[in-house]
Formats: C-alpha cells, sequence, structure tokens
C-alpha cells in the first residue's frame, strides 16, 4: 500500500519567512510523528499526534514552531519568522495505535532557509 | 531525558564479513528498540525491532541483541553485501512515550 507521502520535496525560503509543510500517513495509522534531522545526525523528536490532539509536543524547540492534525489524518507544520538555523530535513512518521506501534517514515521535506 | 550513544561512526568491511554496530541508552524504562537504515538522501527504513522482554531477535542476515542489565543494545549484519551500505541509526523510546530518541547513526560501507 502507500507510505507515508510529504510535500513539497524541498522548500526555500528567505529567513523571516513562514512556511508550512505537509505530511499524509498511512491510510489507517492514528499515530503521527514529526521529526527534524540536520546534516550528519539522528532524526530527533519534534511532536506527536494521536488523532487530532497533540499527545507530546515537547520536541518543539519554541513558540515559532507549530502543527495541526484538524481531521486526524493529513498534518501540517507551520515554522513562523524562520531562522537560517531551522534548515533541516523534516521527516514524518506514522504508526498504529495498537502495539508494537512501529513508525514508517516518509522521504522528508528538505528546508532550506537562506 | 533519554540518551543514545551509538559507535562507531563509520565502519568499513570486506563483503561477507559480519558487522556489529552497539548502541547505550541511558532511561532503565526505555522498552522498544528499533534499528533504521538509511541511504543517502532517502528515508529511515525500519529494518528490525526488539522490544524489552526478548534478548534476541534475528531476521535472515540481521539480528538484534539487548542486554538490559548494562542498558545497550547491538544490530548484528551477517554475510554482508554492497547493498547492505548507508547509515544505520538506533532509537530508543519507553512506555507511555512514543518520542523515539535516536543514535547519532552508523556509516556502513560494504567493499565489494
Amino acid at each position: 500500500g502507500a507510505g507515508v507521502s510529504q510535500t513539497p520535496s524541498n522548500k526555500v525560503t528567505e529567513k523571516g519567512k513562514y512556511v508550512e509543510l505537509r505530511c499524509d500517513p498511512i491510510s489507517g495509522h492514528t499515530a503521527l510523528y514529526w521529526y527534524r534531522q540536520s546534516l550528519g545526525q539522528g532524526p530527533e523528536f519534534l511532536i506527536y499526534f494521536q488523532g487530532t490532539g497533540a499527545a507530546d509536543d515537547s520536541g518543539l524547540p519554541n513558540d515559532r514552531f507549530f502543527a495541526v492534525r484538524p481531521e486526524g489524518s493529513v498534518s501540517t507544520l507551520k515554522i513562523q519568522r524562520t531562522e537560517r538555523g531551522d534548515s533541516a530535513v523534516y521527516l514524518c512518521a506514522s504508526s498504529t495505535d495498537r502495539g508494537p506501534y512501529e513508525q514508517y517514515f516518509g522521504p522528508g521535506t528538505r528546508l532550506t532557509v537562506t | 531525558g533519554e540518551n543514545v550513544e551509538q559507535h562507531p561512526s563509520t565502519l568499513s568491511v570486506q563483503e561477507g564479513d559480519s558487522a556489529v554496530i552497539k548502541c547505550t541508552y541511558s532511561d532503565s524504562a526505555s522498552n522498544y528498540f528499533p534499528w533504521y537504515k538509511q541511504e543517502l538522501g532517502k528515508r529511515p527504513q525500519l529494518i528490525i525491532d526488539i522490544r524489552s522482554n526478548v534478548g534476541e531477535k534475528k531476521d535472515q542476515r540481521i539480528a538484534v541483541t539487548l542486554n538490559k542489565t548494562a542498558k545497550h543494545f547491538s544490530l548484528h549484519i551477517t554475510e554482508t553485501q554492497p547493498e547492505d551500505s548507508a547509515v544505520y541509526f538506533c532509537a530508543a523510546s519507553k512506555e507511555g512515550r512514543r518520542a523515539l530518541t535516536f543514535g547519532s547513526g552508523t556509516r556502513l560501507q560494504v567493499q565489494p
């Protein structure tokens, strides 16, 4: 079946601009996760949704980052007033809500802030 | 919070040899340990995982071992092939917290 999809695959924006990154999880997966991966490092957790609600947003670095999942499927990660340090690959993953909660990743969005 | 350390950062082996990657974790409550393979420019792919109620799990040429007492787990790849070349990440999470904490990755190069 179709895996996790993310759009756009690449996004270049100027410092200070607003960006939205989209994630479409595997059909039937109720849990959705956002991670950020900087060059040469492992993914770093940002936020986890169970259904429509954010169950754990402890990884969001500051209040410029926000994510929504209004209908419990597609999610959008929103970054305001982008900074050069936000440049990274933003990865989305999804899983079922039953054990073993295996997380399957999308291809990521490469964000470059100039 | 959880801290996962991974070694080595790079590993080069000859085709057909075995490769071992090791990770240690800090939170004794962690109970789920997946391994991901990431090829250049691609998504991380789940290749094997283990839970804290078992000590070893095998899937063809890949095996993972877990030592809860020492808080470390390892990935073993036997009969390596050039297509095994990639960056491998270990991760850990605990009951009630789905967030995965990843290691820093191991770049495995299999020389033909």
